[in-house]
């Protein structure tokens, strides 16, 4: 299986802080995802890396890859209450059988 | 339709009686999986179709699971002899691609007294 361990598993900051969460993988990928659930339903992907990618942006999100410590990073600058959820990565590679880790739940508090 | 549906939203079944859990996937899309989560937990792989090949059923956790995907698009998974610790959020995802992004459904909460 190819399972994602998200770090920290809780985080509470103020809004407009930054927001950093980590992701770690045991092997290669072809992509590596983020996803978003609010509420403990249906999960809304957030942001697509490719293994040959270092860094992608996109609005307030930041997610850098580093496959030579198979490590990701998810920043989320400027957060706000709405980005109250809980965050998820998935590393995409050889296999079907894909795991999610158990998030990260973030606190945006206003 | 424009995403994921998934029915029931909610349900509520007595131990011991089947459940049939249905999932719409995107129109066109080949890959379709089904999760579950129990409450606070990361989600669990169940089951992965792509196309017409067989399923990968190596993430159901008993016999008493199975499902089956008609046609290439609706799927239906469904809980024999449902136990109490078979009570979950179950999610449907559908992608377009092997390793594409996957595009989840709203889940169905399931409920076994």
């Amino acid at each position: 299986s190819q399972q994602g361990e998200e770090d920290p598993q809780a985080l509470s900051i103020q809004e407009g802080e930054n927001a950093t969460m980590n992701c770690s993988y045991k092997t290669s990928i072809n992509n590596l995802q983020w996803y978003r659930q609010n509420s403990g339903r249906g999960l809304v992907h957030l942001i697509l890396i490719r293994s040959n990618e270092r860094e992608k942006h996109s609005g307030r999100l930041r997610v850098t890859l580093d496959t030579s410590k198979k490590s990701s990073s998810l920043l989320i600058t400027a957060s706000r209450a709405a980005d109250t959820a809980s965050y998820f990565c998935a590393p995409r590679g050889a296999g079907n059988m894909l795991t999610f880790g158990g998030g990260t739940r973030l606190m945006v508090k206003p | 339709g424009a995403g994921v549906s998934q029915s029931p939203s909610n349900k509520v079944t007595e131990k011991g009686k089947d459940v049939e859990l249905r999932c719409d996937p995107i129109s066109g899309h080949t890959a379709l999986y089904w999760y579950r989560q129990s409450l606070g937990q990361g989600l669990e792989f169940l089951i992965y179709f792509q196309g017409n090949s067989a399923p990968d059923k190596s993430g159901l956790p008993s016999d008493r699971f199975s499902a089956e995907r008609t046609g290439g698009s609706v799927s239906t998974l469904t809980i024999q002899r449902t136990q109490q610790e078979d009570s979950a959020v179950y999610l449907c995802a559908s992608s377009s691609e092997r390793w594409g992004t996957q595009y989840f459904g709203p889940g169905t909460r399931l409920t076994v007294l």
